[in-house]
């Protein structure tokens, strides 16, 4: 079945920096990859999406890439706020499969 | 739309006791699922229906655990007997389809003591 990788599991940035969060994925064929934002004491809610027929997408200081060969996708923030500040989970869906493989997890702090 | 909806939204038990959690998907969705979440173990899926029926268990950690779909409208968790390494954050999410955005519930805080 699918599985995926998440790292770093913890990140820490001056505020006005960016930050990247990579995914692996071993299912070649998963074609959805949302991004999850979880702040503290709250729960997941979707920051942004990718499917498998582009290679990036962007909303605002938030960006997705997706490589399909290499089988990883990434997070890019940039100019980081300190409301940035939560867990950020990735995830995949594989057409073998009826649910999201969720990663473990980045911790972001955003440091004024 | 409410979203989805979980009660109770914290519940302390003692060791022993049955434990039922409800979860309320969003109308029309066709998937619902059920997470346990803790620091050491991150977010981990128990269990999820698609058109009420479950479709994968194997994460439901033992035999205690046991879930159910009487309907598209209601689904329920249960922990019998609780023990306190159940205690964690457990969270529904429901989506149209099973690989598609899933949303999440508020989620029940349970401390088993």
């Amino acid at each position: 079945g699918e599985n995926v990788e998440q790292h770093p599991s913890t990140l820490s940035v001056q505020e006005g920096d960016s930050a990247v969060i990579k995914c692996t994925y071993s299912d070649s064929a998963s074609n959805y990859f949302p991004w999850y934002k979880q702040e503290l004491g709250k729960r997941p809610q979707l920051i942004i999406d990718i499917r498998s027929n582009v290679g990036e997408k962007k909303d605002q200081r938030i960006a997705v890439t997706l490589n399909k060969t290499a089988k990883h996708f990434s997070l890019h923030i940039t100019e980081t706020q300190p409301e940035d500040s939560a867990v950020y989970f990735c995830a995949a869906h594989g057409r073998s499969q009826g649910n999201l493989i969720f990663g473990k997890g980045t911790k972001l702090s955003v440091k004024p | 739309d409410a979203g989805v909806i979980q009660s109770p939204r914290h519940e302390v038990t003692e060791m022993g006791q049955e434990v039922t959690l409800r979860c309320k998907p969003i109308s029309g969705h066709n998937s619902l699922f059920w997470y346990r979440q803790t620091m050491m173990r991150g977010l981990e899926l128990l269990i999820y229906f698609n058109n009420n029926v479950p479709i994968d268990d194997s994460g439901m950690p033992e035999d205690r655990f046991s879930a159910k779909m009487p309907n598209a409208s209601f689904s329920t968790l249960k922990i019998q007997p609780s023990e306190p390494r159940d205690s964690a954050v457990y969270f529904c999410a429901s989506s149209l389809q099973g690989g598609d955005q899933q949303y999440f519930g508020p989620g029940t805080r349970l401390t088993v003591t």
